[in-house]
């Protein structure tokens, strides 16, 4: 299947500093990414729908100016956590589908990124 | 909001034995539902996934029964092993959409 990357794997960062995550597709260009967030034995809760060339579409309660969001290209989405809090420290969790012509409706997700806020 | 929940939240087996996770969606606008696996640590895997026009779908070992009527999915998972052991969510999606509605999931954990 599809690969996803993210980088980083772990950040710590001090309260109030911003945190950029990289969300990769590797071997398909991805028009649309998404954003999850998870907190320790909860679910995923989708943040926002990342779309290529345009604004980012996010979910009821989650603050667009605090999580920014670029997808520049078809291959690469960030996330930036901006003003972070330790209430801001969680699981963060990027997916991706190849929405090309005879793709599968298979979402590919990225193996995470740990947050932790200090 | 339309919400995907499960009805049991851990899941004891025994190795060998088969597991049966539950799951129950909302939105009867969903027509595509996933199950993935979930290591501690790592990012969801998918497993196998079902399309609404579908009622059962098996994979290796694995093998999803979607009810569209009581709004009702789950996972059969054959011969259970401590490999096994992880978090299951199912996740319902339209199509077009794209983005997942994940359930609360299941701790599924096999003693050997």
């Amino acid at each position: 299947g599809a690969v996803v990357s993210q980088h980083p794997s772990r950040v710590i960062c001090k309260s109030g500093t911003s945190v950029k995550i990289e969300c990769r597709s590797l071997d398909f260009q991805a028009t649309t990414m998404f954003w999850y967030r998870q907190f320790p034995k909860q679910s995923l809760m989708l943040m926002a729908t990342s779309n290529e060339g345009s604004k980012a579409t996010y979910e009821q309660g989650v603050e667009k100016d605090k999580f920014l969001i670029n997808h520049a290209s078809l291959t690469l989405s960030t996330l930036t956590v901006t003003s972070a809090h330790p209430e801001d420290s969680s699981f963060y969790i990027c997916s991706a589908r190849d929405f090309s012509a005879g793709a599968s409706y298979e979402q590919y997700f990225g193996p995470g990124t740990r947050l932790t806020v200090t | 909001g339309e919400s995907v929940g499960l009805h049991l939240p851990t899941l004891s087996v025994q190795e060998g034995d088969n597991s049966i996770i539950n799951c129950a969606y909302s939105n009867s606008a969903s027509d595509y539902f996933i199950w993935y696996k979930q290591e501690s640590g790592k990012g969801p895997q998918f497993i196998i996934d079902i399309r609404s026009n579908m009622d059962k779908r098996q994979g290796q070992r694995v093998t999803v029964l979607l009810n569209k009527t009581v709004k009702h999915l789950s996972l059969q998972i054959a011969a259970t092993q401590p490999g096994d052991s992880a978090v299951y969510f199912c996740a319902e999606n339209i199509r077009r959409a794209g983005k997942s509605t994940f359930g609360d999931g299941t701790t599924l954990t096999v003693k050997p």
